[in-house]
């Protein structure tokens, strides 16, 4: 069975520190996608990223990079220089091909970015 | 292109009451998937449909149903309610079932049951 492990609760830092969230996951399947979404206080949840099981390349984005590593079934999380909008609640997902269809979330990381 | 629009925003119901609500996905993307969102159980997948069709269910029990429309328009009812049905209600469009190219979120559903 699939399963998505985001094992910090709850992170607080400083604003401009970097801060990296942790997940691991668990597939039997070797075709999968990893996601990360983001739910702000407005409670929308927004699609930061995607990532194929065949594709093990980091992603820079801006201040956003991704780290995926299958050797650990990790897909871990970095928001460099952190800044008070990137409050919110971090959620990793998996989906995998075909059988199961559907994505299935990590239980989330609140991150408070302290002025 | 306009989002995922999900009404109504908040709904207070009795338990024993049945509830209605409603999603038009983005305009082209044919699945719709709905979660229940709860502090305790976080993000739990509820079904999705698929030109019409149901294509995957979660392990919720059979008050919780849904439909899709012909236009895509999706809509979940949850009857006999119970307090425990109190939660956000997410819905999400994609292109491709499973949301394997990314879901586009809606605002959500806060459902109080008193």
């Amino acid at each position: 069975a699939q399963k998505v492990t985001q094992a910090q609760t709850e992170i607080s830092v400083v604003e401009k520190e970097d801060v990296t969230l942790d997940c691991v996951y668990e597939t039997r399947d070797t075709t999968y996608y990893l996601f990360w979404y983001k739910q702000p206080p407005s409670g929308e949840l927004v699609f930061l990223i995607r990532r194929n099981s065949f594709d093990e390349q980091n992603e820079i984005s801006g201040r956003y990079s991704w780290n995926f590593q299958k050797s650990t079934s990790s897909f871990n999380f970095t928001i460099t220089a952190s800044q008070v909008v990137d409050s919110a609640v971090y959620f990793c997902a998996l989906s995998e091909q075909g059988r199961d269809d559907k994505i299935i979330f990590g239980k989330g990381t609140r991150l408070h970015i302290l002025p | 292109k306009a989002g995922v629009t999900q009404t109504p925003r908040y709904l207070i119901k009795t338990r024993g009451q049945q509830v209605t609500l409603s999603c038009s996905p983005i305009s082209g993307h044919r699945s719709v998937s709905w979660y229940q969102q709860t502090p305790g159980q976080g993000l739990q997948f509820l079904f999705e449909y698929f030109s019409e069709t149901q294509r995957n269910k979660g392990n919720f029990p059979g008050r919780f149903s849904g439909r899709q429309f012909s236009n895509s328009r999706s809509e979940m009812n949850v009857s006999t309610l119970e307090l425990g049905d109190s939660a956000l209600y997410l819905c999400a469009s994609s292109l491709r079932t499973g949301g394997k190219d990314g879901y586009t979120f809606g605002s959500g559903t806060r459902l109080t049951v008193v």
